[in-house]
């Protein structure tokens, strides 16, 4: 069965510096993709990035990256320069490319940016 | 704006009572899904439905109960209401099928249920 680990309930970054949330997952499925959302504490859920399990590059958006090793099974989301504005609950999710199609979500990292 | 559209935004009901939240999904999107985030938790996977037809199950209590609809909105049916059902109930839909595995779930802003 799918699953999707977070093992890091809360992190604290300094403001400008990267922080690196992780995300491993477990599936039999060879296709399937990796998905990061950011949920402020307003509460609504905001996709930042995709990693496809074929892709060969690592996915960047922005300030965002996505470091995928895929021997590991690992999707470390890398935010650089962090903002204050990036205090939030961070979730790592998984859709595989057959069955259902249904998304599987990670118990989330909250992060905390300092000034 | 993620096009998703849940209604309404805050719910105070009773213990027992029976309430219906709704969605409508993003223009084009097939598939509806529900999760329940409680309290500081992760998003629980409840159940999806693709074209009118539940494709799977997650932990939905058997007192919840989902459909969607030819026009495709989807409606979340809670019953016999608990202290512990008060949680932030999301829609997402998303476009589905083999190709689909690189496109996003889009979320609606979610239905806050409490009850009292």
């Amino acid at each position: 069965a799918q699953k999707i680990t977070q093992t890091q309930p809360g992190m604290f970054v300094q403001e400008k510096e990267a922080v690196t949330l992780d995300c491993t997952y477990d599936t039999s499925d060879p296709s399937y993709g990796l998905f990061w959302y950011k949920q402020p504490s307003s509460g609504e859920m905001i996709f930042l990035i995709y990693q496809g399990s074929y892709d060969q590059q690592n996915a960047t958006e922005g300030r965002y990256s996505l470091n995928f090793q895929k021997a590991r099974k690992s999707a470390n989301l890398v935010i650089s320069a962090s903002q204050l504005g990036d205090s939030a609950m961070y979730f790592c999710a998984m859709r595989e490319g057959s069955g259902t199609y249904k998304y599987i979500f990670g118990t989330g990292t909250r992060l905390k940016v300092l000034a | 704006d993620s096009g998703v559209t849940q209604t309404p935004k805050h719910l105070i009901t009773a213990t027992g009572q029976r309430v219906t939240l709704r969605c409508s999904p993003r223009s084009g999107d097939l598939s509806v899904y529900w999760y329940q985030q409680s309290l500081d938790q992760g998003l629980q996977f409840l159940i999806q439905y693709y074209n009118g037809e539940e494709r799977a199950k997650g932990n939905i209590l058997e007192r919840f109960s989902a459909q969607q609809f030819p026009d495709l909105h989807s409606e979340l049916n809670l019953s016999s209401l608990e202290l512990g059902d008060s949680a932030l109930y999301f829609c997402a839909s998303s476009a589905q099928g083999a190709g689909g595995i690189n496109t996003e779930a889009f979320f609606g802003q979610g239905t806050r249920l409490t009850v009292v």
